[in-house]
């Protein structure tokens, strides 16, 4: 079935660093890409999204481009602050059928100052 | 607008009661989904309802867990005879269509 594996945290940056969250998924076809967000304290929150290959989805500074060449959807920021400190969640949406989101296990950032 | 609402936030439960969890979706969403996170790991899909009807119940890990939407707008998950490993935040969402999926805060379930 269908299943995304993304970098294990925690990972911990100083702000204004450069930030890399790594995210692979296994699906057929063609599915639409996530990243959400869980900040302290509150619910999880679309952060950006993707729909077919070579799309970027882009928000608040951060950036992930759907390849499919290599089912890849990494989550990239070039400065980070300490109010990025949160979970990051990658996850698809499968092509056809159901709309079941599927999740990876989640990457916790804290940010320094 | 108001969004994804939850009830209880918290439910504290002795093993082998049954407890029920309810969602409010956001207002006109046709779509509803129940989620289960256990801690450190990322939402596990349950159930999806399109209006009242359960379009994909291939989550819902045994038939302990039931899920309802009967008018199409706030949805009630049951389980029955409660067990310590159901502990974990279930989680809601509502979308329109297929659109972005809007989770609510989500309810803290602890089975002693």
């Amino acid at each position: 079935g269908d299943s995304v594996t993304q970098m294990e945290g925690p990972v911990t940056l100083s702000e204004e660093a450069f930030l890399t969250i790594n995210c692979t998924y296994t699906a057929t076809g063609y599915p639409s890409l996530f990243w959400y967000v869980q900040y302290p304290g509150e619910g999880l929150q679309l952060l950006l999204k993707a729909t077919k290959a070579d799309d970027k989805g882009s928000n608040k500074g951060f950036e992930a481009t759907y390849r499919k060449e290599t089912t890849s959807f990494h989550l990239e920021k070039g400065s980070v602050q300490v109010s990025d400190s949160a979970v990051y969640f990658c996850a698809l949406r499968g092509q056809g059928g159901s709309e079941k989101l599927v999740f990876g296990k989640g990457t916790k950032l804290t940010v320094n100052p | 607008g108001a969004g994804v609402s939850q009830t209880p936030s918290n439910k504290v439960t002795e093993k082998g009661k049954y407890v029920e969890l309810r969602c409010d979706p956001i207002s006109g969403h046709t779509a509803l989904y129940w989620y289960r996170q256990s801690l450190g790991q990322g939402p596990e899909f349950l159930i999806y309802f399109q209006g009242t009807g359960a379009a994909d119940d291939s989550g819902l890990p045994n038939d302990r867990f039931f899920a309802v939407r009967p008018e199409g707008s706030v949805s009630t998950l049951k389980i029955q005879r409660t067990e310590r490993g159901d502990s974990a935040v279930y989680l809601c969402a509502s979308s329109f269509a297929q659109e972005t999926q809007y989770f609510g805060p989500g309810t803290r379930l602890l089975v002693l």
